[in-house]
């Protein structure tokens, strides 16, 4: 069975411009979660979908960052513009089940880098 | 979610069992300690979990003491490929959202 795979694996920008990642999940796996390390610090939470409505949004940095997960399947994360701060790995995980707690399997991430 | 505390960095050698103490000093009634391991260019790996006592899979092991205010990930044996982040997470076994701390980077040595 194929794991959480995320397109592209690397992507440089110009400050200003948009980049879209996208996280396909395991299938049937209902929530979705991303995540990101910027340079030098931790793993952070983003968001958190179950099917697709958005569970927890609280980890995203601020209205220049747009999550979907159009039909539960496949999710996509824009930023528009991206700022020299976005840049880092952004994991994508996903989990069976929704009553949480469940083991996230994460995908091998995408490495952002605005310049 | 609590707070986790780990050693920022430890080194090895191929065949040693390595032992890295994790401290939650406040977690919860409801928490559960789970570990992920993270290899370079790759996504965080879930290893093991545990609410108390001892729990030993075919990776690893992991001791709870009574009264849970710390941990202890054990591997047996490491090899070169367990070079690795280890990460230490506390969360209630009904919570979604995972918090990494700064992880433990492990190095073997052959």
């Amino acid at each position: 069975e194929a794991g959480v795979t995320q397109f592209p694996s690397h992507s440089v920008i110009e400050k200003g411009q948009t980049v879209t990642l996208r996280c396909d999940p395991i299938s049937g796996h209902d929530n979705l979660y991303w995540y990101r390390r910027v340079m030098g610090k931790e793993i952070k939470f983003l968001l958190h979908f179950v099917k697709e409505s958005k569970q927890d949004e609280s980890g995203m940095p601020n209205n220049r960052f747009l999550a979907e997960r159009t039909g539960g399947t496949y999710s996509t994360l824009k930023v528009q513009p991206a700022e020299l701060e976005d840049s880092g790995v952004y994991f994508c995980a996903s989990s069976q089940g929704v009553d949480g707690g469940e083991t996230q399997y994460f995908g091998p991430g995408t490495r952002l880098l605005v310049l | 979610l609590a707070k986790t505390t780990q050693p920022i960095s430890m080194d090895s050698y191929e065949g040693q069992e390595v032992n890295i103490t994790c401290s939650h000093n406040n977690i919860a009634t409801n928490d559960y300690i789970t570990w992920y391991q993270q290899f370079p260019s790759q996504g965080p790996r879930f290893i093991i979990q545990g609410y108390k006592t001892k729990v030993t899979n075919e990776v690893a092991s992991l001791f709870i003491p009574a009264d849970r205010k710390s941990s202890t990930l054990s591997l047996p044996r490491v090899s070169l490929s367990d070079t690795a982040v280890y990460y230490c997470l506390v969360g209630a076994d009904n919570t979604d959202k995972l918090i990494f701390g700064t992880g433990t980077r492990l190095q073997v040595f052959p």
